[in-house]
C-alpha cells in the first residue's frame, strides 16, 4: 500500500470556524490532489499540487486553498467552513511516470 | 455538463457470471482511462486503466475495453467473486505530465455479487 495518511479521519465543525486537513505521504511522489466525494457522486477535484510550493485549482476550488510547504505534506483549509462543504475528502498521490492515483482512507468532514 | 457518465447506478450478479460495467464519456481530449474500485470506510483504489491507443487491456479476471467512435469503455469481470462487491468508478484523464491525475470521475457504480 502507498504510504498516504489522512487526519483527521472524521471531524465535525460549525459553520464559518476554519478547518484544516492534512494528507501525509512517505512516497516522495510529487505529484499531490485534494477531491471530496458526496453521495452518490464521483470524486470532483479541489486543488492539486505539482511540487512544493507549486499549487493550483481544480473544478471545485472555490472556498478551499491548499499549502504545501515539504514534499510530504499537502494541507487543505476551509477558510470559513459552510453546511455545502459536508463531505468525505480524500488526498491522492501520483508517481510521474504513472497515471494511476493512489488513495488515502479519507476524511469524513461535517460542517453543522 | 457531466462528461463522464455510468449510467447504472447499480449492478447485481450472481457469483461466477460476468459483470460489466459500463463508463461513457464525451471530451475526445480524454486519453486516459481507469477503473477504481473503492469499498465502505477505504479510499479508492486503482483497479486497471487503457490509453486511448488501445482497444483491450487485461488482467486476471479484469477487462477494460475502449470504444473510441461510440466514447464508450466497459469493464468485464470474470468470473465475478463475493470479493468484488463495491462500488466502481470509472476516471478519465487527458495529457501526460501535469495533467494526468487530473481525473474526471464518474458516478460510481455499485456492484453486488450474490452467493
Amino acid at each position: 500500500d502507498a504510504g498516504i495518511t489522512q487526519s483527521p479521519r472524521h471531524k465535525v465543525t460549525e459553520t464559518g470556524t476554519p478547518v484544516t486537513l492534512r494528507c501525509h505521504q512517505t512516497e516522495n511522489h510529487r505529484y499531490m490532489y485534494w477531491y471530496r466525494q458526496d453521495p452518490g457522486h464521483g470524486l470532483r477535484l479541489i486543488h492539486y499540487s505539482y511540487g512544493v510550493k507549486d499549487t493550483d485549482k481544480g473544478e471545485v476550488s472555490d472556498g478551499y486553498s491548499v499549502s504545501r510547504s515539504k514534499t510530504e505534506d499537502f494541507l487543505l483549509t476551509l477558510e470559513s467552513a459552510t453546511s455545502s462543504q459536508t463531505s468525505v475528502y480524500f488526498c491522492a498521490i501520483r508517481n510521474r511516470m504513472d497515471e494511476k492515483l493512489f488513495f488515502g482512507s479519507g476524511t469524513q468532514l461535517s460542517v453543522l | 455538463d457531466q462528461q463522464v457518465k455510468q449510467n447504472s447506478p447499480s449492478l447485481s450478479v450472481q457469483e461466477g457470471r460476468i459483470s460489466i460495467l459500463n463508463c461513457d464519456y464525451t471530451n475526445s481530449m480524454f486519453d486516459y482511462f481507469l477503473w477504481y474500485k473503492k469499498y465502505p470506510a477505504e479510499g479508492p483504489t486503482f483497479l486497471i486503466s487503457i490509453s486511448s491507443i488501445k482497444d483491450k487491456n487485461e488482467d486476471g479476471r479484469f477487462t477494460v475495453f475502449l470504444n473510441k467512435s461510440a466514447k464508450h469503455l466497459s469493464l468485464h469481470i470474470v468470473p465475478s467473486q463475493p470479493g468484488d462487491s463495491a462500488v466502481y468508478f470509472c476516471a478519465a484523464s487527458k495529457g501526460q505530465n501535469t495533467n494526468a491525475g487530473k481525473s474526471t470521475f464518474g458516478d460510481g457504480t455499485t456492484l453486488t455479487v450474490k452467493p
